[in-house]
């Protein structure tokens, strides 16, 4: 069965840093999205993407973040100086339809120190 | 403001038994669409039922069931004959027509079958 993978499952960085976290979604789908979770909160919304655009960011998806679809199966996250508020669990997820089933990745856990 | 309440943080059911897992959610909007997904431990989420907010029909699927009162703004789900493998964590979330399938989530709850 199609799943959406992601790597890595940890990344630990220094404040300040740059990461990208990368996300292969299932390959007849054309939605994209990123969420996050931070420990003990809620799973929040960041960014939605078709026909590499986005279609929809929240206020967290500010200009330290960017997203990318650089080869026709990987969708990317980019955050250009991380906070120590941005250690958090993202999940990436892909669709064939707006308003249909999101499939979700495992996750990146990502730690800044 | 669009919000998302799961009011039970953590529920435990005998297996075989039915449980109810409780949502209600905020919105102004009228079009939109209700999802419940399920995350096993060390597990992707995946969903579980999904319902449209125009269909007066409550959504089922096998052991799970939706009640969904949308003058009330609640959407729960019921689990009947529960089984060990449904123990996971349980997010209720919603999404608005034209906002790019964006979800709003819940907090979550995490639900116990116990032999």
């Amino acid at each position: 069965e199609p799943e959406v993978t992601q790597t890595p499952s940890h990344q630990v960085t220094q404040m300040g840093q740059e990461v990208i976290l990368r996300c292969v979604p299932i390959s007849n789908h054309l939605y994209f999205y990123w969420y996050r979770q931070i420990l003990g909160q809620k799973v929040e919304f960041l960014v939605s993407f078709y026909n590499n655009e986005i279609s929809e960011k929240s206020e967290i998806f500010d200009d330290q973040f960017s997203v990318e679809r650089p080869d026709g199966s990987n969708f990317t996250l980019k955050i250009r100086s991380t906070k120590l508020e941005d250690s958090a669990m993202y999940f990436c997820a892909s669709s064939d339809g707006v308003y249909n089933e999101q499939f979700f990745g495992p996750g990146t856990r990502l730690t800044v120190l | 403001a669009q919000t998302v309440t799961q009011s039970q943080p953590e529920m435990s059911v005998q297996e075989a038994e039915t449980v109810t897992l409780s949502c209600t959610y905020d919105t102004s909007e009228n079009n939109y669409y209700l999802f419940w997904y399920k995350q096993p431990p060390s597990r992707q989420m995946i969903l579980v039922i999904r319902q449209e907010a125009y269909k007066q029909q409550n959504a089922t699927e096998n052991r799970f069931s939706v009640n969904f009162q949308k003058a009330a703004k609640s959407f729960s789900l019921k689990i009947s004959d529960s089984q060990l493998g449904d123990t996971a964590m349980y997010f209720c979330a919603f999404m608005i027509y034209n906002q790019g399938g964006k979800l709003i989530f819940g907090q979550g709850t995490e639900l116990s079958v116990k032999p």
